[in-house]
Protein backbone atom coordinates (compact mmCIF):
# COMPACT_ATOMS: atom_id res chain seq x y z
CA UNK A 1 0.00 0.00 0.00
CA UNK A 2 1.82 3.23 -1.38
CA UNK A 3 0.86 6.06 0.79
CA UNK A 4 2.97 8.31 -0.93
CA UNK A 5 2.66 8.10 -4.79
CA UNK A 6 5.19 9.69 -7.28
CA UNK A 7 3.69 8.95 -10.29
CA UNK A 8 5.98 10.62 -12.99
CA UNK A 9 9.24 8.20 -13.10
CA UNK A 10 10.98 10.63 -15.02
CA UNK A 11 11.57 14.82 -15.66
CA UNK A 12 13.42 16.27 -18.63
CA UNK A 13 14.04 19.88 -18.10
CA UNK A 14 16.39 22.29 -20.17
CA UNK A 15 18.72 24.16 -18.45
CA UNK A 16 17.38 27.62 -16.57
CA UNK A 17 13.88 27.00 -16.85
CA UNK A 18 11.44 25.17 -13.96
CA UNK A 19 11.44 21.40 -12.99
CA UNK A 20 8.21 20.71 -11.75
CA UNK A 21 8.38 17.58 -9.49
CA UNK A 22 4.71 16.35 -7.96
CA UNK A 23 3.86 13.81 -5.03
CA UNK A 24 0.42 12.58 -3.78
CA UNK A 25 -0.17 11.21 -0.41
CA UNK A 26 -3.42 9.10 1.15
CA UNK A 27 -2.67 9.52 4.39
CA UNK A 28 -4.54 12.57 5.68
CA UNK A 29 -2.72 11.99 8.96
CA UNK A 30 0.91 13.02 7.58
CA UNK A 31 1.89 16.23 8.64
CA UNK A 32 5.90 16.65 7.70
CA UNK A 33 6.97 16.09 4.28
CA UNK A 34 10.35 16.25 2.84
CA UNK A 35 12.04 16.28 -0.32
CA UNK A 36 15.08 14.19 -0.95
CA UNK A 37 17.94 14.29 -3.66
CA UNK A 38 19.75 11.31 -4.88
CA UNK A 39 22.78 10.47 -6.87
CA UNK A 40 24.06 7.15 -8.23
CA UNK A 41 26.22 5.13 -5.68
CA UNK A 42 24.95 7.73 -2.65
CA UNK A 43 22.71 7.65 0.12
CA UNK A 44 19.86 10.01 -0.76
CA UNK A 45 20.37 13.52 0.79
CA UNK A 46 17.60 16.08 2.53
CA UNK A 47 16.38 19.31 0.46
CA UNK A 48 13.81 20.79 1.90
CA UNK A 49 11.12 20.36 4.23
CA UNK A 50 7.38 21.97 4.75
CA UNK A 51 5.24 21.65 8.06
CA UNK A 52 1.29 20.98 7.33
CA UNK A 53 0.78 24.46 8.93
CA UNK A 54 2.55 25.83 5.68
CA UNK A 55 1.50 25.63 2.70
CA UNK A 56 4.83 27.01 1.30
CA UNK A 57 8.55 27.14 1.77
CA UNK A 58 10.94 28.43 -0.15
CA UNK A 59 14.58 28.00 0.41
CA UNK A 60 16.97 29.34 -2.53
CA UNK A 61 15.78 27.80 -6.13
CA UNK A 62 14.34 25.63 -4.62
CA UNK A 63 10.34 26.20 -3.34
CA UNK A 64 7.87 23.02 -2.13
CA UNK A 65 4.37 23.86 -2.25
CA UNK A 66 1.58 21.75 -0.19
CA UNK A 67 -1.85 21.21 -1.04
CA UNK A 68 -3.37 19.66 2.09
CA UNK A 69 -6.96 19.42 0.42
CA UNK A 70 -5.85 17.56 -2.55
CA UNK A 71 -3.00 15.84 -0.65
CA UNK A 72 -0.79 16.88 -2.75
CA UNK A 73 2.80 18.96 -2.63
CA UNK A 74 4.94 19.76 -5.62
CA UNK A 75 8.82 20.80 -5.61
CA UNK A 76 9.85 23.83 -8.04
CA UNK A 77 13.38 24.32 -8.89
CA UNK A 78 14.28 27.40 -11.05
CA UNK A 79 15.83 27.99 -12.67
CA UNK A 80 17.04 24.39 -13.37
CA UNK A 81 20.99 23.50 -13.58
CA UNK A 82 23.25 20.44 -15.12
CA UNK A 83 23.89 19.48 -11.64
CA UNK A 84 20.44 18.86 -10.37
CA UNK A 85 20.04 15.99 -12.59
CA UNK A 86 19.68 12.93 -9.82
CA UNK A 87 16.44 11.28 -8.37
CA UNK A 88 14.03 12.84 -6.25
CA UNK A 89 12.12 11.22 -3.40
CA UNK A 90 9.12 12.54 -1.65
CA UNK A 91 8.64 11.69 1.72
CA UNK A 92 5.86 12.05 4.58
CA UNK A 93 5.22 11.24 8.40
CA UNK A 94 2.78 11.87 11.15
CA UNK A 95 3.10 13.01 14.46
CA UNK A 96 1.81 9.54 15.36
CA UNK A 97 4.33 7.45 14.18
CA UNK A 98 7.53 6.53 13.49
CA UNK A 99 8.52 6.15 10.12
CA UNK A 100 8.93 8.55 7.01
CA UNK A 101 7.31 7.14 4.23
CA UNK A 102 8.62 7.19 0.67
CA UNK A 103 7.61 7.98 -2.84
CA UNK A 104 9.44 6.00 -5.62
CA UNK A 105 11.19 8.46 -7.33
CA UNK A 106 11.10 10.94 -10.22
CA UNK A 107 14.50 11.17 -11.80
CA UNK A 108 15.08 14.47 -13.20
CA UNK A 109 17.57 15.74 -16.03
CA UNK A 110 18.33 18.96 -16.63
CA UNK A 111 19.83 19.34 -20.21
CA UNK A 112 22.10 21.65 -20.78
CA UNK B 1 34.12 10.99 9.21
CA UNK B 2 30.71 12.85 10.51
CA UNK B 3 28.54 10.93 7.94
CA UNK B 4 26.61 7.91 8.36
CA UNK B 5 28.86 4.94 6.88
CA UNK B 6 27.64 1.31 6.47
CA UNK B 7 29.38 -1.95 5.45
CA UNK B 8 29.72 -3.59 3.32
CA UNK B 9 29.36 -1.11 0.51
CA UNK B 10 28.84 -4.36 -1.69
CA UNK B 11 27.76 -7.99 -1.26
CA UNK B 12 27.70 -10.76 -3.17
CA UNK B 13 26.19 -13.85 -1.64
CA UNK B 14 24.59 -17.66 -2.68
CA UNK B 15 21.14 -18.31 -1.54
CA UNK B 16 20.73 -19.58 1.95
CA UNK B 17 23.96 -17.60 3.28
CA UNK B 18 23.30 -15.30 6.29
CA UNK B 19 24.28 -11.62 5.63
CA UNK B 20 25.24 -8.73 8.09
CA UNK B 21 24.98 -5.56 7.63
CA UNK B 22 26.45 -2.45 9.92
CA UNK B 23 25.43 0.95 10.57
CA UNK B 24 26.84 3.94 12.08
CA UNK B 25 24.81 6.75 12.94
CA UNK B 26 25.78 10.27 13.35
CA UNK B 27 27.10 10.62 16.87
CA UNK B 28 24.60 12.03 19.12
CA UNK B 29 21.33 10.98 16.68
CA UNK B 30 18.96 8.69 18.73
CA UNK B 31 17.22 7.51 16.20
CA UNK B 32 17.97 5.34 13.79
CA UNK B 33 15.86 4.23 10.73
CA UNK B 34 16.55 1.14 8.30
CA UNK B 35 15.41 1.15 4.71
CA UNK B 36 15.45 -0.79 1.37
CA UNK B 37 15.17 0.17 -2.06
CA UNK B 38 14.59 -3.17 -4.51
CA UNK B 39 15.26 -1.98 -8.37
CA UNK B 40 12.43 0.33 -9.59
CA UNK B 41 11.03 0.80 -5.95
CA UNK B 42 11.25 3.41 -3.29
CA UNK B 43 12.21 3.17 -0.26
CA UNK B 44 10.71 0.58 1.85
CA UNK B 45 10.92 0.80 5.72
CA UNK B 46 12.34 -1.96 8.12
CA UNK B 47 13.16 -1.09 11.85
CA UNK B 48 13.01 1.89 13.60
CA UNK B 49 15.29 2.36 16.91
CA UNK B 50 14.97 5.47 19.42
CA UNK B 51 17.08 5.43 22.49
CA UNK B 52 16.55 2.98 24.69
CA UNK B 53 12.84 2.46 23.55
CA UNK B 54 11.75 -1.28 22.15
CA UNK B 55 12.39 -0.83 18.41
CA UNK B 56 9.53 -0.26 15.90
CA UNK B 57 10.24 -3.75 13.43
CA UNK B 58 6.57 -2.90 11.83
CA UNK B 59 8.47 -3.07 8.74
CA UNK B 60 10.44 -6.25 8.74
CA UNK B 61 9.05 -8.58 5.79
CA UNK B 62 9.59 -11.84 7.71
CA UNK B 63 11.44 -13.44 10.21
CA UNK B 64 14.63 -14.19 8.68
CA UNK B 65 15.06 -10.41 8.79
CA UNK B 66 16.32 -9.13 12.80
CA UNK B 67 18.52 -5.92 13.46
CA UNK B 68 19.95 -5.34 16.97
CA UNK B 69 21.66 -1.53 17.81
CA UNK B 70 23.37 -1.18 20.76
CA UNK B 71 22.25 1.91 22.82
CA UNK B 72 22.75 4.77 20.76
CA UNK B 73 25.59 4.18 18.67
CA UNK B 74 26.46 0.95 16.09
CA UNK B 75 23.03 -0.99 14.45
CA UNK B 76 23.35 -4.76 12.49
CA UNK B 77 20.78 -6.06 10.13
CA UNK B 78 20.59 -9.59 9.83
CA UNK B 79 19.13 -11.37 7.06
CA UNK B 80 18.92 -15.40 7.31
CA UNK B 81 19.08 -17.33 5.11
CA UNK B 82 18.60 -15.45 2.31
CA UNK B 83 16.29 -15.09 -1.01
CA UNK B 84 17.08 -13.93 -4.35
CA UNK B 85 14.16 -11.16 -3.19
CA UNK B 86 16.14 -10.10 -0.58
CA UNK B 87 18.54 -8.28 -3.19
CA UNK B 88 18.06 -4.69 -2.56
CA UNK B 89 20.06 -1.38 -1.51
CA UNK B 90 19.67 -1.44 2.04
CA UNK B 91 19.73 2.11 3.94
CA UNK B 92 20.75 3.56 6.84
CA UNK B 93 19.42 6.99 8.20
CA UNK B 94 19.87 8.48 11.33
CA UNK B 95 18.69 11.77 12.74
CA UNK B 96 18.43 13.95 16.18
CA UNK B 97 15.11 12.64 17.10
CA UNK B 98 12.15 10.27 15.43
CA UNK B 99 9.89 11.15 12.73
CA UNK B 100 7.79 14.43 12.54
CA UNK B 101 10.67 17.01 13.63
CA UNK B 102 13.76 16.91 11.72
CA UNK B 103 15.50 15.02 8.46
CA UNK B 104 17.06 12.24 8.01
CA UNK B 105 20.63 11.43 7.30
CA UNK B 106 21.54 8.86 5.12
CA UNK B 107 24.24 6.41 4.64
CA UNK B 108 25.56 5.48 1.26
CA UNK B 109 23.87 2.21 1.38
CA UNK B 110 25.00 -1.42 1.22
CA UNK B 111 23.90 -3.43 -1.94
CA UNK B 112 23.44 -6.84 -1.50
CA UNK B 113 23.12 -9.06 -4.22
CA UNK B 114 21.52 -13.03 -3.65
CA UNK B 115 23.04 -15.12 -6.92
Amino acid sequence: DQQVKQNSPSLSVQEGRISILNCDYTNSMFDYFLWYKKYPAEGPTFLISISSIKDKNEDGRFTVFLNKSAKHLSLHIVPSQPGDSAVYFCAASANTGNQFYFGTGTSLTVIP
Amino acid sequence: GAGVSQSPSNKVTEKGKDVELRCDPISGHTALYWYRQRLGQGLEFLIYFQGNSAPDKSGLPSDRFSAERTGESVSTLTIQRTQQEDSAVYLCASSWSGANTGELFFGEGSRLTVL
